[in-house]
């Protein structure tokens, strides 16, 4: 079973900081990174994603950067937001191609 | 336009007690999934779908069966309810699988506690 660590478990950073979460994956099917963000009783929703022909993709204040010899990629939220207090959540394929396996979480409070 | 509907949204069931989680997508997707959602634990894949009459077994399978007869429906039925299997259930569909996945659509989850 494919393996997808997430850290930190939880961040707290003041609006207008950088928020940085890590993801770390064994081996994939192919090359695919996604990043959901999950509000309080709502199902996660995709943030942004990475098919790595590059090693970065931005998106307004969110950027994710992709290390392939390290199996390695980040999500970076510039200009945090209160709004922006979510669960995010980093997935990468699964060894068969037919599974999306998901990180832990990181539980993210911006601070006013 | 619907997306991925899950019914009920809540439910209680006593030990033993058998029930389905409906799921639904009016978005003609071929890929369907269930993932279980427990505290510290992420989202753990249970089964799923690349297509109907086609079922595999994900990360978490046992206690749970599936089946797709439809390309719209992914029901997931508790054979015997357990209170292991307190926990939030989401059903996700996407309209790539294999070669190339895409953007997973989410159900607002449902909340289940069994006693």
């Amino acid at each position: 079973q494919q393996q997808v660590k997430q850290s930190p478990q939880s961040l707290i950073v003041q609006k207008g900081g950088i928020s940085i979460i890590n993801c770390a994956y064994e081996n994939t099917a192919f090359d695919y990174f996604p990043w959901y963000q999950q509000f309080p009783g709502k199902g996660p929703a995709l943030l942004i994603a990475i098919r790595p022909d590059v090693s970065e993709k931005k998106e307004g204040r969110f950027t994710i950067s992709f290390n392939k010899s390290a199996k390695q990629f980040s999500l970076h939220i510039m200009d945090s937001q209160p709004g922006d207090s979510a669960t995010y959540f980093c997935a990468a394929p699964g060894d068969s191609g037919y599974a999306l396996n998901f990180g832990k979480g990181t539980s993210l409070l911006v601070t006013p | 336009n619907a997306g991925v509907t899950q019914t009920p949204k809540f439910q209680v069931l006593k030990t033993g007690q058998s029930m389905t989680l409906q799921c639904a997508q009016d978005m003609n997707h071929e890929y369907m999934s269930w993932y279980r959602q427990d505290p510290g634990m992420g989202l753990r894949l249970i089964h799923y779908s690349v297509g109907a009459g086609i079922t595999d077994q994900g990360e978490v399978p046992n206690g749970y069966n599936v089946s797709r007869s439809t390309t719209e429906d992914f029901p997931l039925r508790l054979l015997s309810a357990a209170p292991s299997q307190t926990s939030v259930y989401f059903c996700a569909s996407t309209p790539t699988y294999g070669g190339g996945f895409g953007e997973l659509f989410f159900g607002e989850g449902s909340r289940l506690t069994v006693l």
